[in-house]
C-alpha cells in the first residue's frame, strides 16, 4: 500500500532561517510521482512541484529546493531564507503513474510558522 | 488562480439534509478528482472521473455520489448529512494526455467548506 509520512507536525522559525520539511514515502511501484503542495491560511491548495521516480536530480526554484533520494524513500523540501509569507501547511503527496491519472495520497502535512 | 472553480464557497446545513457541490475543471482537463479535508482524517481521496466516466473510488461513503457531465463539470452530492461530514471539499483537475502516461499534476479549486449543524 502507498503511504506518505510527514513526521514534523509543526515547525516554527524566525524570518531568514532555512527550514527543511521532511517527507518519507512507501510504494511498491517502480514508477511513481511525488508532489509538494502548499496550503496558506486562505485555504486553497497550491501546487509546488512534481518529481518523477526515475529522475533523482534535485531541483531549485528561487528560495525553494527539493531533495529526492530513492535510496531512503525521501523527498524533502527546503525553504532558504524563510519569509512570513511562507507560513502555511505543506503537504507531500504520492501517486502511481497511470495513463488516466490516479488519486494523490497525502501526508498529514507540516504546519510552518515563520515569525518576523 | 488554478483555473478550477468550485461553488458554493461556504455551505451551512442541518443534519439529514442533502447538498450538491459543483466543480468546473480547468479548460481542457478531462479528469476531475474530489477530496475531503477534515481535521481528523486529513486530505482523503473520494472519487475520480475521467471524461465522464468513473475511474476510481476512494473513501467515499455510500451516502455520497458524484457525476461528471458532458461539459466536464462535476457535481458531488452528499445526502443524509451527519455532523462528521463537516469538512473542506476540494475538487482538482488534471490534463490526461491521449496516449502515454499522465504526469498527474492536479490543480485544486478553492474548496467548499461544508458545515453541518
Amino acid at each position: 500500500a502507498q503511504k506518505v509520512t510527514q513526521a514534523q507536525t509543526e515547525i516554527s522559525v524566525v524570518e531568514k532561517e532555512d527550514v527543511t520539511l521532511d517527507c518519507v514515502y512507501e510504494t511498491r511501484d517502480t514508477t511513481y510521482y511525488l508532489f509538494w503542495y502548499k496550503q496558506p491560511p486562505s485555504g486553497e491548495l497550491v501546487f509546488l512541484i512534481r518529481r518523477n521516480s526515475f529522475d533523482e536530480q534535485n531541483e531549485i526554484s528561487g528560495r525553494y529546493s527539493w531533495n529526492f533520494q530513492k535510496s531512503t524513500s525521501s523527498f524533502n523540501f527546503t525553504i532558504t531564507a524563510s519569509q512570513v509569507v511562507d507560513s502555511a501547511v505543506y503537504f507531500c503527496a504520492l501517486s502511481e503513474a497511470r495513463q488516466a491519472g490516479t488519486a494523490l495520497i497525502f501526508g498529514k502535512g507540516t504546519t510552518l510558522s515563520v515569525s518576523s | 488562480d488554478s483555473g478550477v472553480t468550485q461553488t458554493p464557497k461556504h455551505l451551512i446545513t442541518a443534519t439529514g439534509q442533502r447538498v450538491t457541490l459543483r466543480c468546473s475543471p480547468r479548460s481542457g482537463d478531462l479528469s476531475v478528482y474530489w477530496y475531503q479535508q477534515s481535521l481528523d482524517q486529513g486530505l482523503q481521496f473520494l472519487i475520480h472521473y475521467y471524461n465522464g466516466e468513473e475511474r476510481a473510488k476512494g473513501n467515499i461513503l455510500e451516502r455520497f455520489s458524484a457525476q461528471q457531465f458532458p461539459d466536464l463539470h462535476s457535481e458531488l452530492n452528499l445526502s443524509s448529512l451527519e455532523l462528521g461530514d463537516s469538512a473542506l471539499y476540494f475538487c482538482a483537475s488534471s490534463l490526461e494526455g491521449s496516449g502515454g502516461i499522465s504526469y498527474n499534476e492536479q490543480f485544486f479549486g478553492p474548496g467548499t467548506r461544508l458545515t453541518v449543524l
